[in-house]
């Protein structure tokens, strides 16, 4: 089974610049989600998605960052303006959905480096 | 709001010392608990999971985790570590409900001295 795939792996910007980060999740899953891990600290959820709706984005800064899954599988989220604060790995997941039974499938991630 | 708290911060252990983190969640609800591990570049890994029967649940590579509601406690658990198991432990809880997201702790980081 493929797993959840990322890119690109490294992203170095200079502040106010804007970046997209690509998801694809593994097949069949309806469910996907990003966080955001910033070094020290556990992966905090920014945006999840069932099928093409949002079901929750309450974490989400909606002033920089955005994201979409057309479609319903693959996704990106974007950051415009990127600050300094915004350096961290930015993880997607996805799950199966259907049940309370599941678990959560990460990919690599994407390392965002703002200067 | 789901919370979850992971006692330590930094674990240092000599191989074959046996371990525990502790875990900690806020959720008056029913739960599945997870915990996941980062080993050095790599990605977060399932290392085992409780959605409900037997509180004390078996993982890969030896570990073990038990859960015990009245503590709303998933302690994770392993006899003998080894040099191998250095990495980045995070505990993880989401709602007994359709679509409830998973919401992790701040991560234990385990460095195992040969």
């Amino acid at each position: 089974e493929a797993g959840v795939a990322q890119s690109p792996r490294y992203k170095i910007i200079e502040k106010r610049q804007s970046v997209a980060f690509w998801c694809n999740p593994i097949s069949g899953h309806a469910t996907l989600y990003w966080y955001q891990q910033i070094l020290g600290q556990g992966p905090k959820l920014l945006i999840q998605f069932q099928n093409n709706g949002v079901v929750d984005d309450s974490q989400l800064p909606k002033d920089r960052f955005s994201a979409e899954r057309l479609k319903g599988v693959d996704s990106t989220l974007k950051i415009q303006p990127a600050k300094l604060e915004d350096s961290a790995v930015y993880l997607c997941a996805s799950s199966s959905a259907g049940g309370a039974h599941t678990e959560a499938f990460f990919g690599q991630g994407t390392r965002l480096t703002v200067v | 709001a789901q919370s979850v708290s992971q006692h330590n911060h930094h674990v240092i252990l000599s191989e074959a010392a046996s371990l525990e983190l502790g875990c900690n969640y806020s959720y008056g609800g029913t739960v599945n608990l997870f915990w996941y591990v980062q080993y050095p570049g790599q990605h977060l890994q399932l290392l085992l999971k409780y959605f409900s029967g037997d509180p004390l649940v078996k993982g890969i590579k030896g570990f073990e985790a038990e859960f015990i509601k009245s503590k709303f406690s998933f302690n994770l658990r392993k006899p003998s570590v080894q040099w191998s198991d250095t990495a980045e432990y995070f505990c993880a809880v989401n709602a007994q409900n359709y679509g409830q997201n998973f919401v992790f702790g701040p991560g234990t980081r385990l460095s195992v001295l040969p």
